[in-house]
């Protein structure tokens, strides 16, 4: 079994649609939950960061972590053509967050 | 603020050759990591850096695989010979470093260099 698991899609949604996306993790001893945006040949860029459980929100950008579940979610509102990317969940337990484990990724289109 | 930057951005060689990755972190950024991202796949920690001692290598092929940081700032990673499995996205990131009190210690990712290993 895989530390973290991620649904890598493809998911195709129509423009203004709510996404959800979601990752699972069995090492209970992750304390610092992200996610990153990753466009096609570019590196990462760090989209939320969550300390522990509850919800934390950015703009049209919503981040949940439930780690009674270890599950955690990232909702995107009023989904745009420029959220077309890769969104990598990643997971730390080290405070400084200096090893990420990383999912595999969910490639999401939104469709104009 | 100048991002990461890594060198080349595509490079193909076939099986048993060898490659060289160049990375440059964002200036005064005292932690660097090199990370293998497979097709289809999260990156994978290779090899982190603190100033320019090793933290952690535990996942470096070490038989074919070396990195170094020289005076803390640029580093490269080798492949010698290098392998079809190989082929990936490597990616360097930097961070700030340290633990100081509510220091996040975001990594910044480079674009990555592409290998296609035939």
């Amino acid at each position: 079994q895989k530390e973290v698991e991620q649904d890598p899609g493809p998911l195709s949604v129509p423009e203004g649609a709510i996404v959800s996306l979601n990752c699972t993790y069995s090492n209970s001893a992750f304390q610092y939950f992200m996610w990153y945006r990753q466009y096609s040949r570019k590196g990462p860029e760090l989209l939320m960061y969550t300390y522990s459980s509850g919800n934390k929100e950015d703009g049209r950008f919503t981040a949940q972590v439930d780690k009674s579940s270890k599950y955690i979610s990232l909702f995107i509102r009023d989904s745009q053509p420029s959220d077309s990317a890769t969104y990598l969940c990643a997971m730390s337990d080290v405070f400084g967050n200096e090893k990420l484990t990383f999912g595999t990724g969910t490639r999401l289109t939104i469709i104009p | 603020e100048a991002g990461v930057a890594q060198s080349p951005r595509y490079k193909i060689i076939e099986k048993r050759q060898s490659v060289a990755f160049w990375c440059n972190p964002i200036s005064g950024h005292a932690t660097l990591y090199w990370y293998q991202q497979i097709l289809g796949q999260g990156p994978k920690l290779l090899i982190q850096f603190q100033n320019n001692g090793v933290v952690d290598d535990s996942q470096l092929p070490k038989d074919r695989f070396s990195a170094e940081r020289l005076k803390g700032v640029d580093s490269t990673l080798k492949i010698q010979p290098a392998k079809l499995e190989d082929s990936a996205v490597y990616l360097c990131a930097s961070s700030p470093g340290g633990t100081a009190e509510g220091n996040r210690n975001e990594q910044f990712f480079g674009p990555g260099t592409r290998l296609t290993v035939l």
